[in-house]
């Protein structure tokens, strides 16, 4: 089976733009959870979203937002992107919401310069 | 904040048991304790969880307390590839959200 997969693997944006990452969770996993990791902050979760509902959000900033497809692929974005976005962000699935094991991807670096 | 406590860096000999302990000594009635373990750039690895009773599985060990206020997780044989940060995180209500410490840190030595 299949594994988490996140694209783009490696981002550079510029100050102020915005980006938009992709997540496709392993086969007939519903719930898909994003993290961003720093090396200050360590491990920080974003949001959870599960049939296509956001079910928990982290203490992020509005310019932090997701979403889910019927398909439960799921996709975040950043807008108004600042130089302390850069992180890699984690995505994870599970097959329902909540006691079930999460299985991460890779993880997409986003560089912001 | 995490509501687990472990030691920052741990080391192990190649081959020998690896025992990472972790304290969660505000742990509720109905909180899970989970382990997960990051090498170096890779995502987080699910290894095992539990809820009172000891866990086996085909990677590790998990040993908690009778009163469930720490745990221990046990890599019976390591080896160099073991080497990764380790997360102990108790589950926290319903939902998605792990809040994950700053972990263990094992080195496995030759």
């Amino acid at each position: 089976k299949a594994g988490v997969t996140q694209t783009p693997r490696y981002l550079i944006k510029t100050r102020g733009q915005q980006v938009t990452l992709s997540c496709s969770p392993i086969s007939g996993h519903r719930s898909v959870s994003w993290y961003q990791q720093t090396p200050g902050q360590g491990l920080q979760f974003l949001f959870e979203y599960f049939s296509e509902t956001q079910r928990n959000k982290g203490n992020f900033p509005g310019r932090f937002s997701g979403r889910q497809f019927s398909n439960s692929r799921s996709e975040m974005n950043v807008s108004t992107l600042e130089l302390g976005d850069s992180a890699l962000y984690l995505c994870a699935s599970s097959r329902w919401t909540g006691g079930d094991e999460q299985y991460f991807g890779p993880g997409t670096r986003l560089t912001v310069t | 904040d995490a509501k687990t406590t472990q030691p920052p860096s741990m080391d192990c000999a190649e081959g020998r048991a690896a025992n990472l302990p972790c304290n969660h000594s505000t742990i509720s009635g109905n909180e899970y304790v989970y382990w997960y373990r990051q090498i170096h750039s890779q995502g987080p690895q699910y290894i095992i969880h539990g809820l009172k009773n000891n866990e086996t599985n085909e990677m590790a060990s998990l040993i908690i307390t009778e009163d469930r206020k720490s745990s221990t997780l046990i890599l019976p044989h390591a080896t160099l590839r073991d080497t990764a940060v380790y997360y102990c995180i108790v589950r926290v209500g319903q939902g998605g959200k792990l809040i994950f410490g700053q972990g263990t840190e094992l080195s496995v030595k030759p």
